[in-house]
């Protein structure tokens, strides 16, 4: 099974601040991967896929980038409604996975 | 309205069975894989299985082979996943998922609510 390590597994922010996670992946993955928001007692909500494309609808404060085995998700400007665990998942091959998360909290 | 509902979990014993269903309505349910994601309390996501459109096609993650089994029925629009012989380590939250695709890329673009499995004695 492909591994992804994100990193970090969670970090203090402030509204406004730029805010970059990362995800490896054990082996090379082309662009086969997805982030996605989490908010405590809710479903995942899809940000990106492809590495790169913003899903409809998802603010343009959020990015990624990436290719192979190291991906990233920035946020650009962070706002309130941003603070949540945020993952990485992998679709390259099976089983899918998914990073550890990441916890967005507020400073 | 595009939705996923969940039903079907519950407090059962170790060993024990239990169906989950998954009802789809707002979309053309046959045209696309599904998926069941699971999240153990306080812990992160662990996708479980998928399941091709017409059903020809399904995955499992190891954890659960040979214990879990994924179906759907296009005409009822629904998605279920039967869990026999159950353990602890299965009590999560467990998610239906859509994989929408673009261009070969696969992803999980819709997800229910979720509905809890509790394995306990």
């Amino acid at each position: 099974a492909i591994r992804i390590t994100q990193s970090p597994s969670s970090l203090s922010a402030s509204t406004g601040d730029r805010v970059t996670i990362t995800c490896r992946a054990s082996q090379g993955i082309s662009s086969y991967l997805a982030w996605y928001q989490q908010k405590p007692g809710k479903a995942p909500k899809l940000l990106i896929f492809a590495a790169s494309t913003l899903q409809s609808a998802v603010p343009s404060r959020f990015s990624g980038s990436g290719s192979g085995t190291d991906f990233t998700l920035t946020i650009s400007c962070l706002q309130s409604e941003d603070f949540a665990t945020y993952y990485c998942q992998q679709y390259y091959s099976y089983p899918r996975t998914f990073g550890q998360g990441t916890k967005v909290e507020i400073k | 309205e595009v939705q996923l509902v969940e039903s079907g979990g519950g407090l059962v014993q170790p060993g024990g069975s239990l169906r989950l269903s998954c009802a789809a309505s707002g979309f053309t349910f046959s045209s696309y894989w599904m998926s069941w994601v699971r999240q153990a309390p306080g812990k992160g996501l662990e996708w479980v299985a998928n399941i091709k459109q017409d059903g020809s096609e399904k995955y499992y993650v190891d954890s659960v082979k040979g214990r879990f089994t994924i179906s759907r029925d296009n005409v009822k629009n629904s998605l279920y996943l039967q869990m026999n012989s159950l353990r602890a380590e299965d009590t999560a939250v467990y998610y239906c998922a859509r994989e929408g695709w673009t261009s070969g890329y696969r992803y999980f673009d819709l997800w229910g609510r979720g509905t809890l499995v509790t394995v306990s004695s």
